[in-house]
């Protein structure tokens, strides 16, 4: 079964510098996406990004990025430029063949003024 | 934009209370999911369903059952609720199957067995 890890429960960033949410995973699969949901405070779990595990490119979304290294399965999330409203849960989440989401167990971030 | 909203934001229920959830997207989405979140273990599904009468058990279908009658809804029940099933309910959409297609999700049900 595929599992994915956010090591990291907590992070806090200033505003407008960067910061960068770990994420790894595993699986035995060659086709699948990777994707990493917002979920800010009381309100809507968004996507933020996703990644097609055979673009070796990295996806990019205006301040957000990743660093997908396929061999170490490891999927980060550069978050430049940080605001305020930036402030959220974070979940990376895997989908292969069954079609279906795996989520990590989330971390949270803070961004101080 | 896609709109998934749920019936209730919190909900209070008692032990051994049988438990609706109601979930109902406007895009005419096929797939719709029932995840369960809870601190520290991220989101799980429940339930999940691919067109309308259909439902395949997700990761943790204990408990909990499933109604498709309508495209647009999609109902989670809890036929005896018990004080561990307080969690926050999320319910999700999605066009159809494909990795490419996005799941849009609602706000949630904050759901509080006594």
């Amino acid at each position: 079964a595929q599992t994915v890890t956010q090591s990291q429960p907590e992070m806090s960033v200033q505003e407008a510098e960067t910061v960068t949410l770990s994420c790894t995973y595993d699986t035995s699969e060659s086709d699948y996406y990777l994707f990493w949901y917002k979920q800010p405070p009381s309100r809507q779990m968004i996507l933020v990004i996703r990644q097609e595990a055979y673009k070796q490119q990295n996806a990019t979304e205006n301040r957000f990025s990743v660093n997908f290294q396929k061999a170490a399965k490891s999927f980060s999330l550069k978050i430049s430029d940080s605001q305020l409203g930036d402030a959220a849960m974070y979940f990376c989440a895997y989908m292969g063949g069954s079609e279906k989401l795996v989520f990590g167990k989330g971390m949270k971030l803070t961004v101080n003024p | 934009d896609v709109k998934v909203t749920q019936s209730s934001r919190y909900l209070v229920k008692r032990t051994g209370e049988k438990v609706f959830l109601e979930c109902v997207q406007d895009m005419d989405h096929e797939n719709m999911f029932w995840y369960r979140q809870d601190p520290g273990l991220g989101l799980r599904l429940i339930y999940f369903s691919y067109d309308v009468k259909m439902k395949e058990k997700g990761d943790i279908p204990e408990g909990y059952s499933v109604s498709r009658e309508k495209k647009e809804r999609f109902s989670l029940i809890l036929e005896s609720a018990s004080t561990n099933q307080t969690s926050m309910y999320l319910c999700a959409s999605r066009r159809t199957s494909g990795y490419y297609n996005e799941q849009f999700f609602g706000p949630g049900t904050r759901l509080t067995v006594l």
